[in-house]
């Protein structure tokens, strides 16, 4: 099976900038994906790397290491309205997603 | 447009009976899945289907059955559900099962096996 690690918690304070790092050892890449879910909520896309470096979009920012099976998600200008849970998924050899359990980031006023 | 939607939103349901969980997207993807979410672990595909008329097993299918007879409708079914399905489900779809595909999901179902 695959192997993605993020850590359970985050705490951060409003306005703050907050970086979830991901590792992931899979059977084959083809891109990762990082999530932001709601509590009780569907999960919804952020972005998407299939090749080294950073993506900027907006506040959200998502960097790719390929060769150290590695990424992180950087929330900027934190809002209230972040607090949720994000999650990294990988697209495996097969084309299929797998997630880690998620990062439940609380912003705190 | 709804996008993708699921029905129930919760259900209460008594071990051994059967059940089907449904799933319908209007966007006209190919690709549809199903994932089943429990604290702690995350998401874990139980089903998924590259396009009509095909299905594959995820990694974790024992104990459910899925179907695609057109593309807009993937129904997941427990035949004789367990307490250990307890969990939120999830369907999902994108356009093709390709690389930058990214995956939408819908509202979720909540399921108790009592």
């Amino acid at each position: 099976g695959q192997n993605i690690d993020q850590p359970t918690e985050m705490t951060a304070t409003e306005g703050a900038i907050v970086q979830i790092n991901c590792t992931y050892q899979t059977s084959g890449f083809n891109g990762l994906f990082w999530y932001q879910q709601h509590a009780g909520e569907a999960p919804t896309f952020l972005s998407y790397n299939v090749l080294d470096g950073l993506e900027e979009k907006g506040r959200f920012s998502s960097f790719l290491s390929r060769s150290k099976g590695y990424s992180y998600l950087l929330l900027k200008e934190l809002q209230m309205k972040d607090s949720a849970s994000y999650l990294c998924a990988v697209r495996d050899g097969d084309y299929k997603l797998s997630f880690g359990a998620g990062t439940t980031v609380t912003v705190r006023a | 447009i709804a996008g993708i939607t699921q029905a129930p939103t919760s259900q209460i349901l008594a071990a051994g009976r059967r059940m089907t969980l449904r799933c319908t997207q209007d966007m006209r993807h190919n690709a549809m899945y199903w994932y089943r979410q429990d604290l702690g672990l995350g998401l874990r595909l139980i089903h998924y289907s590259n396009t009509a008329g095909t299905t594959g097993k995820g990694e974790v299918p024992d104990g459910y059955s899925v179907s695609r007879a057109n593309t807009d409708d993937f129904p997941l079914t427990l035949a004789s559900a367990v307490p250990s399905q307890t969990s939120v489900y999830f369907c999902a779809s994108s356009e093709s099962s390709g690389s930058t595909d990214t995956q939408y999901f819908g509202p979720g179902t909540r399921l108790t096996v009592l």
